[in-house]
């Protein structure tokens, strides 16, 4: 079936250290979201990304959807602590489908 | 205003009973999502549901999982005789409008479910 995949699963980093995780499709997608999960706690909605080649900046998080709506990127610039949980892509293959979640990636900061 | 609430919190069954997950959509929205989420996994899609309408089952298990959001009251995500693999956090979600570009899904804090 159609899947969605995200690397790396796991990433560890010192506080002040980026961060990149990457979201891959086979398919194109029509949009993608990103959601992030504290450990025990439930996805929180970070933000959409709709068209081919688009960034958006929250902050020092920076999201980017490629030129061809086949992978996303999420960057954290500057780790802090609070950043630590699970960092999730979700796209959908056609508008008004299911979303379809990466199986994300754990980001783990050390001070 | 109150996010999209999900009961039990926390379920124990023993293999072979039933459980009923229920969830309450944010208020204005009439769209429900269940995703199960197994341990160190992604968030996997089961049932999408508007009010007495099941929209898109392609995620549901065929045999003994079922789903339901009546007129009134809440979303129940129903799983009979439960095995050891059905242990898993189970999050609903809702949106205000038919689900796609633009409609965010906001999830509820999950329902953690464990058979022994």
């Amino acid at each position: 079936g159609q899947q969605v995949m995200q690397i790396p699963q796991y990433q560890h980093v010192q506080e002040g250290e980026d961060f990149t995780t990457y979201c891959n499709s086979s398919t194109t997608l029509s949009n993608i979201q990103w959601y992030k999960q504290r450990p025990g706690g439930h996805p929180v909605f970070l933000i959409q990304l709709v068209k081919s080649g688009e960034v958006k900046k929250q902050k020092r998080l920076t999201f980017q959807f490629g030129e061809a709506k086949k992978n996303s990127s999420l960057h954290i610039t500057a780790t802090q602590t609070t950043d630590v949980g699970t960092y999730f892509c979700a796209g959908s293959h056609q508008a008004g489908t299911a979303l379809i979640f990466g199986k994300g990636t754990t980001l783990s900061v050390s001070s | 205003n109150a996010g999209v609430m999900q009961n039990p919190r926390h379920l124990v069954r023993r293999r072979g009973q039933e459980a009923r997950l229920r969830c309450s959509p944010m208020k204005g929205h009439s769209h429900v999502y269940w995703y199960r989420q197994l341990p160190e996994e992604g968030l996997k899609f089961m049932v999408y549901l508007q009010k007495e309408n099941i929209i898109d089952e392609s995620g549901m298990p065929k045999e003994r999982f079922s789903a339901e959001f009546p007129k009134e009251g809440p979303s129940i995500l129903r799983i009979q005789q439960v095995v050891r693999g059905d242990s898993a956090a189970y999050f609903c979600a809702s949106s205000p409008g038919a689900r796609g570009i633009g409609n965010t899904i906001y999830f509820g804090e999950g329902s953690w479910l464990t058979v022994v």
